[in-house]
């Protein structure tokens, strides 16, 4: 079956820092990969997405490569603020019903 | 937000009773998902809507029972609640792409439950 592994948290940076979350996923065929974020106390938005190897999502500074060879997703920031601070989820989309698989989710703090 | 709204916003409820969690939409996508949120485990799917009156289960559907009966509404029921199931619950909606399996989810503000 299908499965992403997200890097463990809690991860606490400075503001400016760079930003490396871990994904690394299992999937039967050519599943499309996201990175969602979740604000305290509300749902998931979508932060980018990649359909297919060799793309990259990028978004709000955030970006993230679909590496089909090393079946990763690495989000990275070159220089975070202390608005990023959120939890950020890695999720695989494949199947007729475009169901998502999920990572346990990475809590990121950002201090000044 | 994708015109999503779901209600109520916080649920406590006691152990055995029905518990019915809505979810409703205004831009007639036509997928629709419950996920439930717990700590260490991410989202998991608990059943999915491809269309009105067709549902499927998705990993955690063991308890819950859901139903479709207007584009715009999805229902998420608990027969019989039970502490297991204190969770916080996401509804998710989506179009259905032109491209295969590269739809994107828009997901709800989330309700918060909790079975005592």
């Amino acid at each position: 079956g299908n499965s992403v592994t997200q890097m463990e948290g809690p991860v606490t940076l400075s503001e400016e820092a760079f930003l490396t979350i871990n994904c690394t996923y299992t999937a039967t065929g050519y599943p499309s990969l996201f990175w969602y974020v979740q604000y305290p106390g509300e749902g998931l938005q979508l932060l980018l997405k990649a359909t297919k190897a060799d793309d990259k999502g990028s978004n709000k500074g955030f970006e993230a490569t679909y590496r089909k060879e090393t079946t990763s997703f690495h989000l990275e920031k070159g220089s975070v603020q202390v608005s990023d601070s959120a939890v950020y989820f890695c999720a695989l989309s494949s199947g007729s019903a475009r169901q998502l698989t999920f990572g346990s989710g990475t809590q990121l703090t950002v201090l000044p | 937000d994708a015109g999503i709204t779901q209600s109520p916003r916080h649920k406590v409820t006691e152990t055995g009773t029905p518990v019915t969690l809505r979810c409703h939409q205004t831009e007639n996508h036509r997928y629709m998902y419950w996920y439930r949120q717990d700590p260490g485990h991410g989202l998991r799917l608990i059943h999915y809507s491809y269309g009105v009156k067709d549902t499927d289960k998705g990993e955690v559907s063991d308890g819950y029972s859901v139903s479709r009966s207007k584009t715009e509404d999805f229902l998420l029921t608990l027969e019989s609640a039970t502490s297991s199931q204190t969770s916080v619950y996401f509804c998710a909606v989506a179009s259905g792409g032109a491209e295969f399996g590269t739809d994107t989810q828009y997901f709800g503000p989330g309700t918060r439950l909790t079975v005592l």
